[in-house]
């Protein structure tokens, strides 16, 4: 069964950095863009940023950009988030997920990974 | 950026009623939305892709319908395991990509 796994979460001091990975198993990982989407505890749902299939293509939310990088390693079918000058806004479980679309963009989310808690506090 | 807002904030319903849950977005999405579920201690889990599609495997009690700029989730008869937030999200007009605040449905 697919499956996403985040991982990485930690405390870390507000201006620190942190870096999530997710580890994707039983789909062909190589052929769907893959996202990462955060939710303050008891709060709603926003978006992060999106990885194309290949790699070659990335979108960052405003509140992130300049901030955050998301990568992927085709070699391993994993998922990262580099987190650079973290806020304490920045608070959240951070989700992988899984586009609907192979090799084209479809930004619906069919698969989740079970979260990783980031806590930015001094 | 296109904003969805979903009412009512809480539904508060019986097993076996019928809840209405309700989406509208700030400018036209098409039929670019859908809807997830999510229980407390879980990961949201996609009901419904382009408006109206249902995932493989979803009870047919769960429908979705609209278009443009007012959207609609029914589910039918509610189940106990149906209790739970529900959220929208558009991939109409991106980035960014946009989910609505949530509706809880509750056990009155």
């Amino acid at each position: 069964e697919m499956q996403l796994a985040a991982s990485g979460g930690a405390v870390v001091q507000p201006g620190g950095s942190l870096r999530l990975s997710c580890a994707a198993s039983d789909f062909s990982f190589n052929d769907y863009s893959m996202h990462w989407v955060r939710q303050v505890p008891g709060k709603g749902l926003e978006w992060v940023s999106l990885i194309s299939w290949d790699g070659y293509t990335t979108y960052y939310a405003d509140s992130v950009k300049g901030r955050f990088t998301i990568s992927r390693d085709i070699s391993n079918n994993s998922l990262h988030l580099q987190m650079n000058r973290l806020r304490n806004e920045d608070t959240a479980l951070y989700y992988c997920a899984k586009d609907r679309g192979r090799g084209h963009w479809n930004p619906h989310f069919d698969y989740w990974g079970q979260g990783t808690l980031v806590t930015v506090s001094s | 950026e296109i904003v969805l807002t979903q009412s009512p904030a809480t539904l508060s319903l019986s097993p076996g009623e019928r809840a209405t849950l309700s989406c509208r977005a700030s400018q036209s999405v098409g039929s670019y939305l859908a809807w997830y579920q999510q229980k407390p201690g879980q990961a949201p889990r996609l009901l419904i892709y382009d408006a109206s599609n249902r995932v493989t495997g979803l009870p047919p009690r769960f429908s979705g319908s609209g278009s443009g700029t007012d959207f609609t989730l029914t589910i039918s008869s509610l189940e106990p395991e149906d209790f739970a937030v529900y959220y929208c999200q558009q991939r109409f007009n991106w980035p960014p990509i946009t989910f609505g605040g949530g509706t809880k449905v509750e056990i009155k």
